[in-house]
């Protein structure tokens, strides 16, 4: 089972260049969540999705957008990178809120 | 004043000890998520509860919905226990999971 793959694992960018991170997951879930940790800290919820051309801002939504117009699929484009923007990325989803949440391994990106 | 609390945020052990995690919200929830985080940064869900205790081999989670109270428990503990072990309550209000800091648990052989 592939549950939800993300790509790139790393990258570095340069200061003002775009990118996009891809999540995809094979188990038909609703919910989809975009979070990032910083070394030390916990999960801050980027953006989340409860279905197909649903889409709302969590807790730090600034310098990202996001789309769904899959249900298996949950890109986070990061425009205009910025060095604050250095940190894990994990994409996230559940079928609802209340079963089993399941995250990607992880998408490291540095911002030089 | 966080809406989910975890304590300790650190706890250093030797191995085959019994181990208790605690996490206590102010929020009104629908489940609540404990999750264990290695180095190296993968994320695995352990337990999902919304009322009573589980059991998964050595771990047991109880949830006490009258105090807004959780615990996370680990018997007979091992060096590969060692991780960040984190709690996240899923919200009433909305399709959020509210976030503890983690509690980082070593297991010293």
């Amino acid at each position: 089972n592939a549950g939800v793959t993300q790509t790139p694992k790393f990258r570095i960018l340069k200061i003002g260049q775009s990118m996009t991170l891809q999540c995809t997951q094979d188990m038909n879930h609703n919910y989809m969540y975009w979070y990032r940790q910083d070394p030390g800290m916990g999960l801050k919820l980027i953006y989340y999705s409860v279905g197909a051309g649903i889409t709302d801002k969590g807790e730090v939504p600034n310098g990202y957008n996001v789309s769904r117009s899959t249900t298996e699929d949950f890109p986070l484009r990061l425009e205009l990178a910025a060095p604050s923007q250095t940190s894990v990325y994990f994409c996230a989803s559940s079928s609802e809120i209340r079963n089993t949440i399941y995250f990607g391994e992880g998408s490291w990106l540095t911002v030089v | 004043k966080n809406e989910v609390e975890q304590s300790p945020q650190n706890l250093t052990a030797q191995e085959g000890e019994f181990i208790t995690i605690n996490c206590s919200y102010s929020v009104g929830i629908s489940a609540l998520h404990w999750l264990q985080q290695h180095p190296g940064g993968g994320i695995v869900s352990l337990f999902m509860l919304s009322s009573g205790k589980k059991k998964h081999g050595r771990l047991i989670a109880t949830i006490n919905i009258q105090e807004k109270h959780s615990s996370l428990h680990i018997t007979a503990s091992h060096p590969r226990d060692s991780a960040v072990y984190i709690c996240a309550v899923g919200s009433n209000s909305n399709y959020q999971l509210i976030w503890g800091a983690g509690t980082k648990l070593i297991i010293k052989p």
